[in-house]
C-alpha cells in the first residue's frame, strides 16, 4: 500500500509568484488535508477537502486555494507568494471523516 | 490564539529513562488527542492517539495519559532510546480526520 505522497519535495519561488503543490492521498482515502508548517513550529491547518468538496478553512487568506479530484489527490494553490508563505506544506489523508490523518513528507517552499 | 500549549520545548534524556512532555487545551470540544514524532526533513508520524472516555492509553513504550477536568495530557517515552531523538507535537481535534490544532513542539534528544 503506497502512502502519502507530495511534489515537488523543494520549491524555490520569488515574491509576487504563484505556486502548485501537489498531494496523493493514501489509497482509498477520502478525505485530504492541508497544513503549514514555519521553521520550529507546530503545522497550522489551512483547509480540508471531502470528496472534492471543501470541509473546512483554517485561519488563511483566500490566496490560498485548493482543489479535490475524482481519484482524492489534491492540489494547494498559493497566488502572489509573501516571504512569509516560506514553510514545509504538509498534506494529510486519512480513510474517512473518524479515522486518523496520514502525512506526507511535505513540500518545502521557499519565497525569495 | 494558541490552543493547545506544550511544554518543554526541549528535553535531553539519558538512555533508558522516562520522557515526558505536557500539553494543555482550552477548547472542550476537542475529542481527540494525538501525538506526531517527526523527523527532520519527514512528515509527522502518528505514534499514539486517545479520546476523553479513557484516562490512559498504553502502547508499547508509549503511554498517554489524560485528565479531562484540567484539561490536560502528557506522553511518556519509557526506557528512552537514542532512536527517539526526534521533535513530538501533541495535537487536538473534534473528531481524528477533522481540523487538527498542533503544539508549538518538543525537541527530544536521547543522549547514549
Amino acid at each position: 500500500e503506497t502512502g502519502v505522497t507530495q511534489s515537488p519535495t523543494h520549491l524555490i519561488k520569488t515574491r509576487g509568484q504563484q505556486v502548485t503543490l501537489r498531494c496523493s492521498s493514501q489509497s482509498g482515502h477520502n478525505t485530504v488535508s492541508w497544513y503549514q508548517q514555519a521553521l520550529g513550529q507546530g503545522p497550522q491547518f489551512i483547509f480540508q477537502y471531502y470528496r472534492e468538496e471543501e470541509n473546512g478553512r483554517g485561519n488563511f487568506p483566500p490566496r490560498f486555494s485548493g482543489l479535490q479530484f475524482p481519484n482524492y489527490s489534491s492540489e494547494l494553490n498559493v497566488n502572489a507568494l509573501e516571504l512569509d508563505d516560506s514553510a514545509l506544506y504538509l498534506c494529510a489523508s486519512s480513510l474517512s471523516q473518524n479515522n486518523e490523518q496520514f502525512f506526507g513528507p511535505g513540500t518545502r517552499l521557499t519565497v525569495l | 490564539q494558541q490552543q493547545v500549549k506544550q511544554s518543554p520545548q526541549s528535553l535531553i534524556v539519558q538512555k533508558g529513562g522516562i520522557s515526558i512532555i505536557n500539553c494543555a487545551y482550552e477548547n472542550t470540544a476537542f475529542d481527540y488527542f494525538p501525538w506526531y514524532q517527526q523527523f527532520p526533513g519527514k512528515g509527522p508520524a502518528l505514534l499514539i492517539a486517545i479520546r476523553p472516555d479513557v484516562s490512559e492509553k498504553k502502547e508499547g513504550r508509549f503511554t498517554i495519559s489524560f485528565n479531562k477536568s484540567a484539561k490536560q495530557f502528557s506522553l511518556h517515552i519509557m526506557d528512552s532510546q537514542p532512536g527517539d531523538s526526534a521533535t513530538y507535537f501533541c495535537a487536538a481535534s473534534k473528531g481524528s480526520a477533522r481540523q487538527l490544532t498542533f503544539g508549538s513542539g518538543t525537541q527530544l534528544t536521547v543522549l547514549p
